[in-house]
């Protein structure tokens, strides 16, 4: 039972254009979510995060917007650059779980020059 | 600052074998996790701790996977006897507490092959 979905496997951009990853998920309990960026053979490593008392935050070319009601989250890069590719990963967590982050499957991100 | 460091990098065991992977988390980190990724899936959490106490291990197969922290700083991850579907990347993370505002840093992983 996948509670944190990430519908398209894999998604290719032109360069300089926007972005656009979604993330759906299942349990009306999770109230913090993330955007995780993952290069070959490294760690994912952390890229933006929302609470569930905003509908949009920003950090740079990152935008990631959140839509409880249809339980769905998106993250936007504009302009999208080649080092931009890599897999991107969603997570979710419920406030009284703390840190116990239920991660999507990924989406691969390939940014064309 | 040094990041989260894992060791091996590879490991290629045959089924029934044992193994154990080590990970010393970013220095002041009190929080560790040990994830599970199997290809094409995202990480998966396998077990938690705070400081050397185990806050969450409810998805490890405690029958067959083992982990401490002993001192509270690194800790080790093991499989006894390894199975077939124990092949994915296992990722050690650490953060600065537990609360919602301190991601996650990540090491690069363990790749596990299991024949």
């Amino acid at each position: 039972d996948q509670q944190v979905k990430q519908n398209s496997p894999s998604l290719s951009v032109q360069e300089g254009r926007i972005s656009i990853l979604n993330c759906d998920y299942t349990n009306s309990m999770f109230d913090y979510f993330l955007w995780y960026k993952k290069y070959p053979a490294e760690g994912p490593t952390f890229l933006i995060s929302i609470s569930s008392i905003k509908d949009k935050n920003e950090d740079g070319r990152f935008t990631v917007f959140l839509n409880k009601s249809a339980k769905h989250l998106s993250l936007h890069i504009v302009p999208s650059q080649p080092g931009d590719s890599a897999v991107y990963f969603c997570a979710a967590s419920a406030g009284n779980y703390g840190q116990n982050f239920v991660f999507g499957p990924g989406t691969r991100l390939s940014v064309l020059p | 600052e040094a990041g989260v460091a894992q060791s091996p990098r590879y490991k290629i065991i045959e089924k029934r074998q044992s193994v154990a992977f080590w990970c010393n988390p970013i220095s002041g980190h009190a929080t560790l996790y040990w994830y599970q990724q199997i290809l094409g899936q995202g990480p998966k959490l396998l077990i938690q701790f705070q400081n050397n106490g185990v806050v969450d291990d409810s998805q490890l197969p405690k029958d067959r996977f083992s982990a401490e922290r002993l001192k509270g700083v690194d800790s080790t991850l093991k499989i006894q006897p390894a199975k077939l579907e124990d092949s994915a990347v296992y990722l050690c993370a650490s953060s600065l507490d537990s609360g919602l505002n301190s991601p996650l840093h990540f090491g690069n992983g363990t790749r596990l092959t299991v024949t």
